[in-house]
């Protein structure tokens, strides 16, 4: 099946530092990559819709110069958290849609930041 | 607009027991209809989904789940439970474009020894 894997799979940081998150589709080309956000307990929240080559989509109430999507190639979609304060702190999972596929997402492993 | 209810954020259920996850969605055009799980600090695994054609879906770990489109229903079931079946479990529904994916609250899953 395919394989979306994320890099890291933890980081902590200081508070005001940015903190960059990779999402690689392995095996396929994904044009569409999904970010969410996932706090303890609670289900998966989109935070933005990323297509390569253009600017991200993000929904509503998701602040877009903190979290800066970038999918610069077919295969990598990236998600910075610049000047990351405590609330920032949660579970980020990205997913890549299998192009001409019937909505199926594949899910990274998942990142989560701890923001000290 | 779409939108998941997933009935019980917690399930228990004995080992060798049926397992029963509900999940009713809402949707204004023909959905598509996926179960993923999630194990801890894990990214999510697609169980099975429903497009088109038979309403009975087979997934993978001996689930199934039925769609009932009188009912607004996707249940998840699987007759015997196992240890390795506690998990979370995510209910999610997409529009035919699959341009966005809508999840439930989820459901935890206990399988007791």
């Amino acid at each position: 099946g395919a394989v979306v894997s994320q890099h890291p799979s933890r980081v902590i940081c200081k508070s005001g530092t940015s903190v960059k998150i990779e999402c690689r589709s392995l095996d396929f080309q994904a044009t569409t990559m999904f970010w969410y956000r996932q706090f303890p307990k609670q289900s998966l929240m989109l935070m933005a819709t990323s297509n390569e080559g253009s600017k991200a989509t993000y929904e509503q109430g998701v602040e877009k110069d903190k979290f800066l999507i970038n999918h610069a190639s077919l295969t990598l979609s990236t998600l910075t958290v610049t000047s990351a304060h405590p609330e920032d702190s949660s579970f980020y999972i990205c997913s890549a849609r299998l192009a001409g596929g019937t909505g199926e997402l594949f899910f990274g492993e998942g990142s989560r930041l701890t923001v000290l | 607009a779409q939108s998941v209810t997933q009935l019980g954020s917690h399930v228990s259920v004995s080992e060798g027991a049926l397992v029963l996850l509900r999940c009713n969605y809402s949707s204004s055009v023909p959905p598509y209809l996926f179960w993923y799980v999630q194990y801890p600090n894990q990214g999510l695994q697609l169980l099975l989904k429903y497009t088109t054609g038979a309403t009975l879906v087979k997934g993978i770990n001996g689930f199934e789940a039925e769609f009932k489109k009188s009912e607004t229903s996707f249940h998840l079931t699987k007759p015997s439970a196992h240890m390795s079946d506690a998990a979370e479990y995510f209910c999610a529904v997409s529009d035919r474009g699959g341009n966005k994916l809508v999840f439930g609250a989820g459901t935890i899953l206990r399988v007791k020894s």
